[in-house]
């Protein structure tokens, strides 16, 4: 089945700056979607953007998707300790119908004080 | 406040015993899902199931089974046939809208270890 993958693996930054996460995938896609997971707890909904769409925003997150490099970036500007997760992008294949999402392994961010 | 339950957030299992692991969710979905997380690693859909009384193997379905006898109901049981239970298990829920996936709401999910 087709996969999502981060980039990079690992990520770490002061608070205030600005981090960058890519995921590729390989098929086709309905829509992409990017979820955070605190340790030891399940995934949170960040955002969804759908393959007609180029660039979307929600408060401090802004994810982009370029379905010709078949990529997506998730930026998450003036980052707080709070921020401190792994993220992931999760993928449906274009016209499958079968309501499943393909995630990838994830971007484990720490945003130190 | 709606959301998803799974319990419990810790179990052992045996050598040779089945296990059941619960996710209720009152968010009126019709879908539900069971992911399986080993540490550093995605998530694993095992099974899934888009109405009541019908479910679909996901990539990881040997060794699992589950029943879906109500909307709000989606136990897994973890069965002896699963050589490697130990991992994090996760439980989701969607609406059903056209083609395409919706958003998913996560439990917090169970811990699964081998005594």
């Amino acid at each position: 089945s087709q996969q999502g993958e981060e980039d990079p693996q690992a990520l770490s930054i002061q608070e205030g700056e600005n981090a960058t996460m890519n995921c590729s995938y390989k098929t086709s896609i309905n829509n992409l979607q990017w979820y955070r997971q605190n340790s030891g707890r399940g995934l949170v909904h960040l955002i969804l953007i759908r393959s007609n769409e180029r660039e979307k925003h929600s408060g401090r997150l802004r994810v982009t998707l370029d379905t010709s490099k078949k990529s997506s970036s998730l930026l998450i500007t003036a980052s707080r300790a709070a921020d401190t997760a792994s993220y992931f992008c999760a993928t449906d294949a274009a016209g499958a119908g079968s309501y499943q999402l393909t995630f990838g392994k994830g971007t484990k961010l720490s945003v130190i004080p | 406040d709606g959301g998803i339950t799974q319990s419990p957030k810790y179990l052992f299992r045996k050598e040779g015993q089945n296990v059941t692991l619960s996710c209720e969710q009152n968010l009126n979905h019709d879908a539900m899902y069971w992911y399986r997380q080993d540490p550093g690693q995605g998530l694993r859909l095992i099974y899934y199931s888009q109405i009541v009384n019908d479910f679909q193997k996901g990539d990881i379905a040997e060794g699992y089974s589950v029943s879906r006898e109500k909307k709000e109901s989606f136990p897994l049981t973890v069965t002896s046939a699963q050589k490697n239970p130990t991992a994090f298990y996760l439980c989701a829920s969607s609406i059903r809208e056209g083609w395409s996936n919706q958003p998913q709401h996560f439990g917090d999910g169970t811990r699964l270890s081998i005594l």
